[in-house]
This record gives C-alpha cells, structure tokens and sequence, in this order.
C-alpha cells in the first residue's frame, strides 16, 4: 500500500565508498523528485525526472548519479562518499509538475564516517 | 532566483492561542506558493496551496503580493499541529519547489 517507498532507512557508512538508495512509487506519477535535508533541516532539490528523463540537476556534485530505470523508480547513486554528504535524503513523485501534489517517502538516514 | 524566507526556526504557543507562521519569498513572476507539514513520525506531505484559496485543519494562508508573503494562519492552535511547516515556492515553469527552511511549531497545553 505504501505510496513512495525508499531503501535502506538508514545507512552508515565509512567515507570513500559508493553507496545507492532505491526508491519506488507505486501511484502511477510521471515524476520523481530526490531532496537533501541537511542537519539544520533544510529541503532542497537535487534532481528531478520526468518519464525517466532528467528534468533537473541542482548543482549537485557529479559524485551522485541519479538512475531511472522505468518511471516508478528513481534510484541514487552516490560515489567516494564525503562527511558532507551526511543527511537525510527524501524521495518523492508528483503525476507530472512539481506544482501537483507531491508525495514523499519516509527518508534515508545517511551518515558517512 | 527564486527564495523561500521563514525567519522563525521554532514557534512556541500555547494551547487556543492563535499562530502564524511566516513566510516571505522572492520571484520576479507569479508564483505558486504551498506549505508542506511534517507531524512527528510521518512523511512530509501537503497542508495547502494558495490556488486551492481552501481551509485545511483550521489553516489558511493568503498570498499577498505586495508584501511577498503568505502566512499560515489558524486561529486557534490544537497540540496535534505541533510539527515542521515548510513553506514553498514554485515559479512559472512548475518544474521545482524551491523550500524554505522550516518552521517548528510546539503547542503547549
């Protein structure tokens, strides 16, 4: 049942390695969001796909390669992992514009030691 | 550009008291302006768009252009409304929301 769902829930690793988080919808949306939320609690977008094409790319180190395999998922890759990259990290999908409801999923405690 | 300002990190009220969260952007066009609402343990999800002109849980929130803001209201603040508010922005080409750094509301009993 379960909209937006993301893999792992949390994820602890040593700096220098590659990691991914997975995430699914299961709403039928055409677009699908990953957000970074720092320690002081501030959302910002990375990148944004529509229909498996890359829509937006916030000025994200080209250490994260975001992967859409089909529309329902949009997967993260992150490699040579830094301290900075220590966050939460959201994903979400709207049915097409960001401007439509957007529905996100529980998160991913990332913390790089 | 555009910017999302929430200038209050924590809000702490009592009980029945009335709340406003502020929220001040900057866009040179017309944007569309949301809040999004974090309860402790769930997932950040929509309260309301300033399209929709709607009441959701007792909250309102008006755009005013002139002062480039849009406040959330509620007259009455419940203990179960204590959560993050992020207020956000959308510009003409919908294709991001641009957050701003939340808001923390406690309602004390």
């Amino acid at each position: 049942d379960t909209a937006v769902s993301q893999t792992p829930k949390y994820l602890v690793t040593q700096m220098g390695n590659d990691k991914s988080i997975k995430c699914e919808q299961n709403l039928g949306h055409d677009t699908m969001y990953w957000y970074k939320q720092d320690s002081k609690k501030f959302l910002k977008i990375m990148f944004s796909y529509n229909n498996k094409e890359l829509i937006i790319n916030e000025t994200v180190p080209n250490r994260f390669s975001p992967k859409s395999p089909d529309k329902a998922h949009l997967n993260l890759h992150i490699n040579s992992l830094e301290l900075g990259d220590s966050a939460v990290y959201f994903c979400a999908s709207s049915q097409d514009a960001a401007t439509d409801t957007q529905y996100f999923g529980p998160g991913t405690r990332l913390t790089v030691l | 550009a555009q910017r999302v300002t929430q200038p209050e990190k924590l809000l702490s009220v009592f009980k029945g008291a009335p709340v406003e969260l502020k929220c001040n952007y900057s866009y040179s066009g017309s944007p569309e302006l949301f809040w999004y609402v974090q309860y402790s343990r769930q997932r950040l999800q929509l309260l309301l768009r300033h399209i929709s002109r709607e009441s959701i849980k007792g909250f309102t929130a008006d755009l005013n252009k002139g002062e480039t803001s849009f406040h959330l209201k509620k007259p009455f603040a419940q203990e179960e409304d204590s959560a993050m508010y992020y207020c956000a922005l959308s510009g003409v080409d919908g294709n991001k929301l641009v957050f701003g750094a939340g808001t923390i509301l406690r309602v004390k009993s």
